[in-house]
């Protein structure tokens, strides 16, 4: 069972927005921590898609983005396209465990 | 450009250990903390621990207290995470990844496969 919580999936049309939620404590989101985003390709290491809440690394396109409030976050991705079919995964750190946590990730269906 | 490259798959008995290995380059090896994650299949990813740049274990879950060594060889900047009394739960892709103290992990080795099995 994961720290953070994620639904299990979401789907979207092509063209369409979606969300995903990542939902956290007092000891992690809640406690300041920042949140991370990664997407995985199966069969294929995690990439950082958001990095510090709301911010994307060179080569990401800005389709997606991030935000933070209180102990939840959420990623958005607008314009779905295709490749974008993957599992996305939140990341941040709980001081009550001393150590980085990982949400359940979300499998994203692009129909 | 920044690289972290892991060693090969492994199957183990039950009991056994394991010793996977990354190795960095393309960037300065003593700045950055190097994490273990790692993949059950069909599982999520799992934080399993962190040395961090000055050489000592920060942190790790509390499943492998006390079965978990980490070393580095900084003359050829190469992590090793050893594993010991191997289950088939530790069956998994364990990945080595750059980041800071709390994650932020911005390049990501290849994976390694561990298998545990009888």
């Amino acid at each position: 069972q994961s720290v953070l919580t994620q639904p299990p999936s979401v789907s979207g049309a092509p063209g369409q927005r979606v969300t995903i939620s990542c939902t956290g404590s007092s000891s992690d989101i809640g406690a300041g921590f920042d949140v991370h985003w990664y997407q995985q390709i199966p069969g294929a290491a995690p990439k950082l898609l958001i990095s510090g809440n709301n911010y994307r690394p060179s080569g990401v396109p800005d389709r997606f983005s991030g935000s933070k409030s209180g102990t939840s976050a959420s990623l958005a991705i607008t314009g779905l396209q295709a490749e974008d079919e993957a599992d996305y995964y939140c990341q941040s750190y709980d001081s009550s465990l001393s150590g980085v946590v990982f949400g359940g990730g979300t499998k994203l269906t692009v129909l | 450009q920044v690289q972290l490259v892991q060693s090969g798959a492994e199957v183990k008995k039950p009991g056994a250990s394991v010793k996977v290995s990354c190795k960095a380059s393309g960037y300065a090896f003593t700045n950055y903390y190097i994490h273990w994650v790692r993949q059950a299949p069909g599982q999520g990813l799992e934080w399993t621990t962190m040395i961090n740049p000055g050489g000592g274990i920060t942190s790790f879950t509390q499943g492998f207290q006390g079965r978990i060594t980490m070393t580095r060889d900084t003359s050829t900047s190469t992590l090793y995470m050893e594993l010991s009394s191997l289950r088939s739960e530790d069956t998994a892709v364990y990945y080595c990844a750059r980041g800071d103290r709390y994650g932020n992990f911005d390049y990501w080795g290849q994976g390694t496969l561990v298998t545990v099995s009888s």
